[in-house]
C-alpha cells in the first residue's frame, strides 16, 4: 500500500523556534506538496516541488521554506515559528504531471505554537 | 480566492438516504477530484473526473461535471454511518486548489 508519512502527528513548539516538518513518500512520485488547513479557509498551498532540488511557492509561502534533497523526502521549515502558524499541516504527493492522478496525503501534523 | 468551493457547508442525513454535495470553481480546469477526510486525519482520494467527462461512477459514488456552469456534484447513495466525514473537491490546473469542504453526518 502506497504511503506518505509525516514524522509527527502532534507537535508543540515555542514562538521563535525553528521547526522542521518532515514528509516521506514511498511511491517514487515526482511531485510533493505542503498544505495547511484552517477552519473556514480550506486547504491552502504553501510550497510544492516537481523534482529533486526544485521548489515553487504556493499561495501562502511567507514564513516558510522547503527542502527537497532526495526524491522521497520533502521538508517544510518554519524559520521562526509564530502563533499564527498554529495549524494542521498536510503533505501530499502525486505522480507525473499530477494532472490525471489523485494526490496521496499523509495523516497530517497538528502544530501548536505557544 | 479558492478554486474549489463546496456547498452546503454541513449536511445531516439518516442512514440509507442519499447525500449530494456540490462544488463550484472559477476557471478552466484539467480535472476535478473529490476527497474525503475523517476527523483530524489526512485526505483520501475518492474519484477523479476529467474535464472532457460528464459523469463517473465508483461504487456508491457518482460524480458529475458541468464545465459550462463550472460546477460538479458528488452523490453518495445508500449512505452509511461510516460515511460521516468531510468531503472536499479540488479543481486541478497543474496543482490542486481545495475548498473548505462539506461536513457530512450520517445518523444511524
Amino acid at each position: 500500500d502506497v504511503k506518505v508519512t509525516q514524522s509527527s502527528r502532534y507537535l508543540v513548539k515555542r514562538t521563535g523556534e525553528k521547526v522542521f516538518l518532515e514528509c516521506v513518500q514511498d511511491m517514487d512520485h515526482e511531485n510533493m506538496f505542503w498544505y495547511r488547513q484552517d477552519p473556514g479557509l480550506g486547504l491552502r498551498l504553501i510550497y510544492f516541488s516537481y523534482d529533486v532540488k526544485m521548489k515553487e511557492k504556493g499561495d501562502i509561502p511567507e514564513g516558510y521554506s522547503v527542502s527537497r534533497e532526495k526524491k522521497e523526502r520533502f521538508s517544510l521549515i518554519l524559520e521562526s515559528a509564530s502563533t499564527n502558524q498554529t495549524s494542521m499541516y498536510l503533505c501530499a504527493s502525486s505522480s507525473g504531471s499530477g494532472v490525471y492522478y489523485g494526490y496521496t496525503f499523509g495523516s497530517g501534523t497538528r502544530l501548536t505554537v505557544v | 480566492s479558492q478554486q474549489g468551493e463546496e456547498d452546503p457547508q454541513a449536511l445531516s442525513i439518516q442512514e440509507g438516504e442519499n447525500a449530494t454535495m456540490n462544488c463550484s470553481y472559477k476557471t478552466s480546469i484539467n480535472n476535478l477530484q473529490w476527497y474525503r477526510q475523517n476527523s483530524g486525519r489526512g485526505l483520501v482520494h475518492l474519484i477523479l473526473i476529467r474535464s472532457n467527462e460528464r459523469e463517473k461512477h465508483s461504487g456508491r459514488l457518482r460524480v458529475t461535471l458541468d464545465t459550462s456552469k463550472k460546477s460538479s456534484s458528488l452523490l453518495i447513495t445508500a449512505s452509511r454511518a461510516a460515511d460521516t466525514a468531510s468531503y472536499f473537491c479540488a479543481a486541478v490546473i497543474g496543482k490542486s486548489t481545495f475548498g473548505d469542504g462539506t461536513t457530512l453526518t450520517v445518523k444511524p
